[in-house]
């Protein structure tokens, strides 16, 4: 089965740190994508970043920035400057194995904490 | 607002009560994706449409689900006979196809408790 794994149930990191957050996957596939989605408390999920596995280049977004390691299919989300808006629960997903319809197969999820 | 919308927001039902949830993607999607999330956890594919077409529905979509897009715009699932095991989170979400990006974009949800 095509799983998607989020070892960290739970973080929390300073305001203005640095905090890794780890994914890995397992696939045959050679062609997906994988993104990382935010959902802070009682808010919708929205997209913080995504990836194409044929890209070599790790997907930057201004804070965000991946580590994508497709060989050893690891997908890790870095937040820089972290900021109190930045405390959500953030799930790893990828289209593994989703054929034509890319639906998408979820971690559990990581709940980040910014302190201040 | 041109986001994904979904009504209701809350559903409080009792134990063998039917119920329906609506979901109006963004206008040019012509993609719609079903999820369910319960607490703890990351959401879980349910059904899929191409348009008006229900092309996939998982294992987890019951007999007593059924979900439907006429037209190709808005989607509705119903649930027939609630079971407290129904109670979730239920997340619609719409992308357009064919994309470079394949994003796709959710709505707020409706959270369902059956009592």
């Amino acid at each position: 089965a095509q799983t998607v794994t989020q070892s960290q149930p739970e973080m929390s990191v300073q305001e203005a740190e640095t905090v890794t957050l780890s994914c890995t996957y397992d696939t045959s596939e050679n062609n997906y994508y994988l993104f990382w989605y935010k959902q802070p408390p009682s808010r919708q999920m929205i997209l913080v970043i995504r990836q194409e596995a044929y890209k070599q280049q790790n997907a930057t977004e201004n804070r965000f920035s991946v580590n994508f390691q497709k060989a050893a299919k690891s997908f890790s989300l870095k937040i820089s400057d972290s900021q109190l808006g930045d405390t959500a629960m953030y799930f790893c997903a990828s289209t593994l194995n989703a054929g034509n319809n890319r639906k998408l197969i979820w971690g559990l999820g990581t709940s980040l904490a910014v302190n201040p | 607002d041109t986001g994904v919308s979904q009504n209701p927001r809350h559903k409080i039902t009792k134990r063998g009560q039917n119920v329906t949830f609506r979901c109006d993607p963004i206008s040019e999607h012509n993609r719609l994706y079903w999820y369910r999330q319960t607490l703890g956890q990351g959401p879980e594919f349910l059904t899929y449409f191409q348009n008006e077409a229900q092309l996939e529905k998982s294992r987890l979509l019951s007999d007593r689900f059924s979900a439907e897009r006429p037209k190709g715009s808005f989607s509705t699932l119903e649930i027939q006979r609630t079971e407290q095991g129904d109670s979730a989170m239920y997340l619609c979400a719409s992308s357009l196809a064919p994309s470079a990006v394949y994003e796709q974009f959710f709505g707020p949800g409706t959270r369902l408790t059956v009592l």
